[in-house]
């Protein structure tokens, strides 16, 4: 089965600061999707990025980026120029096509901090 | 606009009772899905359905019930025999066919058992 870490189940940044949150997965596919869900206070989830295992381009979002290492199995989150709104729990997911179908599998999450 | 509705959404159960969580959405989405959300945790999923009148088990599903009669709702019903129901419920929806869609969330319902 499909597993999702999210090594950081806290982290902290200054405002305008640039903060990477971890997640590493466990696959035997070659075909799948990689999101990143925010969290915020207020309980909505929200898609942040997404990211397709062929694709060897590091999906970008505005002040979001990942680094995705398909060998490695790794799929971090870099915001930059936090601002006080990226405080939220961050979740990694995974959706592989043969195995998953149209499940995802959430690792424990990242709670953001950013200190102004 | 098209979203996802779920009510209520605060939700107060005595033991022992039965209990039905709503969630309609009008994205025109085939799959919906329910997760359970417990303090500082992940997502985890009870059930999913994919089209009208079949559904899946999740990876909770014990103690939980559903139905898709119809295409736009999904509704979750929490028995009494779930031993610990007390959580954040989250109803998400997604297009069908196409690989790599996401989902998309409601807002979440709130059960405590007093």
């Amino acid at each position: 089965a499909q597993t999702v870490t999210q090594s950081q189940p806290e982290m902290s940044v200054q405002e305008a600061e640039t903060v990477t949150l971890s997640c590493t997965y466990d696959t035997s596919e070659s075909d799948y999707y990689l999101f990143w869900y925010k969290q915020p206070p207020s309980r909505q989830m929200i898609l942040v990025i997404r990211q397709e295992a062929y694709k060897q381009q590091n999906a970008t979002e505005n002040r979001f980026s990942v680094n995705f290492q398909k060998a490695a199995k790794s799929f971090s989150l870099k915001i930059s120029d936090s601002q006080l709104g990226d405080a939220a729990m961050y979740f990694c997911a995974y959706n592989g096509r043969e195995t998953s179908g149209s499940r995802l599998t959430f690792g424990e999450g990242t709670q953001l901090t950013v200190n102004p | 606009d098209g979203g996802i509705t779920q009510s209520p959404k605060y939700l107060f159960r005595k033991e022992g009772q039965n209990v039905t969580l709503s969630c309609e959405q009008n994205l025109n989405h085939d799959a919906m899905y329910w997760y359970r959300q417990d303090p500082g945790q992940g997502l985890r999923l009870i059930y999913y359905s994919q089209i009208v009148n079949d559904f899946q088990k999740g990876d909770i599903a014990e103690g939980y019930s559903v139905s898709r009669e119809k295409k736009e709702s999904f509704p979750l019903t929490v028995t009494s025999a779930q031993k610990n129901p007390t959580a954040f419920y989250l109803c998400a929806s997604r297009k069908q066919g196409l690989f790599g869609y996401e989902q998309f969330f409601g807002p979440g319902t709130r059960l405590t058992v007093l």
